[in-house]
């Protein structure tokens, strides 16, 4: 399966814990992109790595939030002091470099978070 | 903040019939896309129309892409008990960082009754 990779698919953790998700995206891709995404809404921007380099964070992502892409390939999310309002599905996505004609991105099945 | 809307938000049809989702946004674009989404899984990428197409069709699917009022159609043809999911616009912008971003609308959920 060369598609983008998520794992773990399921996380339940106690508030207060940390948490960790890992995004493999497609190979060749150099742009990778963290959503998150609670019921019955679409998917929220949260960041966005070129290569290694984190160009863009949104104000959803708060300073319990990081993320790193070391180099260049996978990407991992962290979430520390875990609180109910995290809980919800982190999705990631990459795409190719292609200005000219606009980039299909592509996603992965998304890691489930439940903060109890 | 999401910048498409779609409408309607959910729609329940017969296999066989059409089903016609549609999406509003604010600003520019430089694309948009739709996406499906089964229950509890990823999103599927459907098709991608640029700025300066106005239809595109893969298979029985059928998009419509009107900038000049900020408006994009998806019609699925023939319907199957299969097709129901959650279809998503998303608008895809140049940003100042020069990358491109995907903003989703909240989505329409579709159900197809056998």
């Amino acid at each position: 399966d060369t598609g983008v990779s998520q794992n773990p698919r399921h996380k339940i953790t106690k508030r207060g814990q940390n948490v960790t998700f890992r995004c493999d995206p497609i190979s060749e891709h150099n742009r990778l992109y963290w959503y998150r995404q609670t019921l019955g809404q679409g998917p929220e921007f949260l960041t966005y790595f070129q290569n290694e380099a984190q160009l863009e964070k949104s104000r959803l992502l708060s300073d319990r939030f990081s993320a790193e892409r070391p180099k260049g390939s996978f990407s991992t999310l962290e979430i520390q002091r875990t609180e109910q309002g995290d809980s919800a599905m982190y999705l990631c996505a990459s795409s190719l470099t292609r200005p000219s004609s606009g980039n299909t991105i592509y996603f992965g099945e998304g890691s489930w978070l439940t903060v109890v | 903040s999401q910048q498409g809307e779609e409408d309607p938000q959910a729609l329940s049809i017969q296999e066989g019939e059409n089903a016609t989702m549609n999406c509003s946004y604010k600003t520019s674009i430089n694309n948009l896309q739709w996406y499906r989404q089964n229950s509890g899984r990823g999103l599927v990428h459907l098709i991608l129309i640029r700025s300066n197409e106005r239809e595109k069709h893969s298979g029985r699917l059928r998009v419509t892409l009107d900038t000049s009022k900020k408006s994009s159609s998806l019609l699925i043809t023939a319907s199957r008990a299969a097709d129901t999911a959650s279809y998503f616009c998303a608008t895809d912008r140049w940003t100042a960082g020069g990358y491109n971003k995907l903003i989703f609308g909240a989505g329409t959920r579709l159900a197809v009754h056998p």
